[in-house]
């Protein structure tokens, strides 16, 4: 089965207007961290934010809040106040903490912020 | 930042040739992660390991070998390369503050 799923491959947004990136994950470990990595055109990996599994507070960074719903398995992503520099992959992850650290992916959604 | 440094970062190279792709790390962390990174699939670990001489399979690890002789180095091998891997390839290590930390990735090419 998938760890990390994102059902989104593609989504535009209007400049300035908040956006939703979804994520749900699978595990069955109680002790995991989520995260969201951002990859411009140019490559490179952006680590964005990041949220503990026994967090109660959602996580945010600057215009980037991390939507934690527990009981769903789900880690969705909020841009507010999209610019056109947003426009990237984002890839959720997820890390197991009692096997050996390792990290899992989703496949990614290409966000287009439009002027 | 952490230091993370890969090479060759771009190669490409024909069908049964062995390819081997290095990971160079300053920051003595004991995990170093291999993924593969294709449109549709997002990154895909193929290998990791957790010390010297510690490595161990991932996700997608047919057709890749590794080998960690010292700290700071991680290589990953193609015994005998093919076109089904063509991809990007991701070295990464944990950062102090627990998120992953990627090296600027390896484009390979197999015709």
């Amino acid at each position: 089965a998938q760890k990390i799923t994102q059902t989104q491959p593609g989504m535009f947004v209007q400049e300035k207007e908040a956006v939703t990136l979804d994520c749900t994950y699978d595990t069955s470990d109680q002790s995991y961290g989520l995260f969201w990595y951002k990859q411009p055109s140019s490559g490179e990996m952006i680590f964005l934010i990041y949220q503990g599994s026994y967090d109660e507070q959602n996580a945010t960074e600057g215009r980037y809040s991390l939507n934690f719903q527990k009981a769903r398995k789900s880690a969705n992503l909020v841009i507010s106040a999209s610019q056109l520099g947003d426009s990237a992959m984002y890839f959720c992850a997820m890390r197991e903490e009692y096997n050996f650290n390792k990290f899992y992916f989703g496949s990614g959604t290409k966000l287009n912020v439009k002027p | 930042d952490a230091g993370i440094t890969q090479s060759p970062r771009h190669k490409v190279t024909e069908t049964g040739t062995p390819v081997t792709l290095r990971c160079h790390q300053t920051e003595n962390h004991r995990y170093m992660y291999w993924y593969r990174q294709d449109p549709g699939h997002g990154l895909r670990l193929i290998h990791y390991s957790y010390g010297v001489k510690d490595t161990d399979k991932g996700e997608v690890s047919d057709g890749y070998s590794v080998s960690r002789s010292k700290t700071e180095d991680f290589l990953l091998t193609l015994e005998s390369a093919t076109s089904s891997q063509t991809s990007v390839y991701f070295c990464a290590i944990p950062s102090n503050t627990g998120e992953l930390f990627f090296g600027e990735g390896s484009r390979l090419t197999v015709l």
